[in-house]
């Protein structure tokens, strides 16, 4: 067990570029989490998918944000563009369907927007 | 309100001593509940969960939940220094969303 995958660790971009955030679950986890974490704001969800469906991206802060699940083994996370105010470290989680289940969270990636 | 709140922290025990964390939701709907321990700059790991009214026990830890009044609780024994890190309650409902609180952060001082 690879333990749920994220890339990069670190992002460092300008202000107004493309950034995509990448996931890859633990084989076997229909559901996929993205959060975003600030000393600010805590760990908040912005959006999950079960079995790759979309169920709540009501944490998306705005239309700048995207994310899909093309398939069981990969996720992306995309800002564009990006600002200042989207730095943060932004995790990706999986989870079994079993009511109960924890999340398991990647390592994370670090962005800064400059 | 917020979904889940925490004790404001920062908490602060000597070693050996217990550290209590604790946690009340609002969501009555919630059904299975969660404490992380957070390392500054590491991501969220497991360390207790609970589903059912009472006390559950693990080495040193104990999680309590109790329903009726939304309330969970983390207790350590014999605190280490190892154990200083962020504590994260989280509440989920079937096979939804986690919602967590803000963290509360344990320091144990030798």
């Amino acid at each position: 067990d690879a333990g749920v995958i994220q890339s990069p660790r670190h992002e460092v971009t300008e202000m107004g570029q493309e950034v995509t955030l990448r996931c890859k679950p633990i084989s076997g986890h229909n559901s996929l989490f993205w959060y975003r974490q600030t000393m600010m704001r805590g760990l908040e969800l912005l959006i999950y998918f079960n079995n790759n469906v979309p169920i709540d991206d009501s944490g998306m802060p705005e239309d700048r944000f995207s994310a899909k699940m093309p398939n069981a083994s990969f996720s992306t996370l995309k800002i564009q563009p990006s600002e200042p105010r989207d730095s943060a470290v932004y995790f990706c989680a999986s989870s079994t369907n079993r009511a109960g289940s924890p999340l398991h969270f990647g390592n994370g990636t670090r962005l800064t927007v400059t | 309100q917020k979904e889940v709140e925490q004790n404001s922290g920062p908490l602060s025990v000597p070693e050996g001593a217990i550290a209590s964390l604790n946690c009340t939701y609002s969501d009555r709907g919630s059904q299975s509940f969660f404490w992380y321990r957070q390392y500054s700059g590491k991501s969220p790991e497991l360390i207790m969960f609970i589903y059912s009214n009472g006390d559950k026990e693990d080495g040193r830890f104990t999680a309590q939940l109790n329903k009726a009044s939304q309330y969970v609780s983390l207790l350590i024994r014999d605190s280490q220094p190892s154990d200083s890190a962020t504590y994260l309650c989280a509440v989920r409902a079937n096979a939804g969303k986690s919602t967590f609180g803000d963290g509360t952060t344990l320091t144990v001082k030798p």
